[in-house]
């Protein structure tokens, strides 16, 4: 089965710039969506295809995707942003939905 | 605006069958471009897509819980039902309704209902 694989933690300062990789194997080729969970809430779409913004979502959330990996930024981090992150993908060859194991980001 | 709101027992003897029920409100579960989906998280872990239904009643489930696992949907009352049988302890988890938005391919888990704790335990 398709797997992906995010580190388990990041952590950056206030202003700077946080990034958490989601890798897999040939991800540049699916549909890479990334979701927000703040301590007891539901998870919250905050990018989907790759670096497309739901409304409501700011500007400073941005996404890449290309090979093996792909990436969420978030700039002018803070300390809002702390939470845990996860990505997510539609597999095609197994039409299975599959989920990273998520990245808890620290905002120092 | 589309709202999701899970209900069931939030307590559930093993071997037993882990009931919960989702309620859309704001947009017809018929007509909306979502698979109603359910996902789960085990304490502390990660998120687990558990399976989803259209408004045809159209099924797919992880192969990891398809032969304990059925997602029905009832139009008329806009929810979706999840039913789980032979439960143990591993499926004790936060349960969440979703919506997976479609958009020629799966776009998205855009709408979220706010989850509900299930323990599976004597």
């Amino acid at each position: 089965s398709y797997v992906l694989t995010q580190p388990p933690s990041v952590s950056v300062a206030p202003g700077q710039t946080a990034t958490i990789t989601c890798v897999g194997n040939n991800i540049g080729s699916k549909s890479v969506h990334w979701y927000q969970q703040k301590p007891g809430q539901a998870p919250v779409l905050v990018l989907y295809g790759d670096s497309d913004r739901p409304s409501g979502i700011p500007e400073r959330f941005s996404g890449s995707n290309s090979g093996n990996t792909a990436t969420l930024a978030i700039s002018r981090v803070e300390a809002g942003d702390e939470a845990d992150y996860y990505c997510q993908v539609w597999d095609r060859s197994s039409y299975l939905r599959v989920f990273g194991g998520g990245s808890k980001l620290a905002v120092l | 605006q589309v709202e999701l709101q899970e209900s069931g027992p939030g307590l559930v003897k093993p071997s037993q069958t882990l009931s919960l029920t989702c309620t859309v409100s704001g947009a017809s579960i018929s007509s909306s471009p979502h698979f109603w989906t359910w996902i789960r998280q085990r304490p502390g872990k990660g998120l687990d897509w558990i399976g989803y239904i259209d408004y045809s009643g159209s099924t797919f489930y992880n192969p990891s819980l398809k032969s304990r696992l059925s997602i029905s949907i009832d139009t008329s009352k806009n929810q979706f039902s999840l039913n789980l049988n032979s439960a143990t302890a591993a499926d004790t988890a936060v349960y969440y309704c979703a919506g997976e938005r479609q958009k020629l391919i799966p776009n998205g888990f855009d709408i979220w209902g706010q989850g509900t704790m299930v323990t599976v335990s004597s």
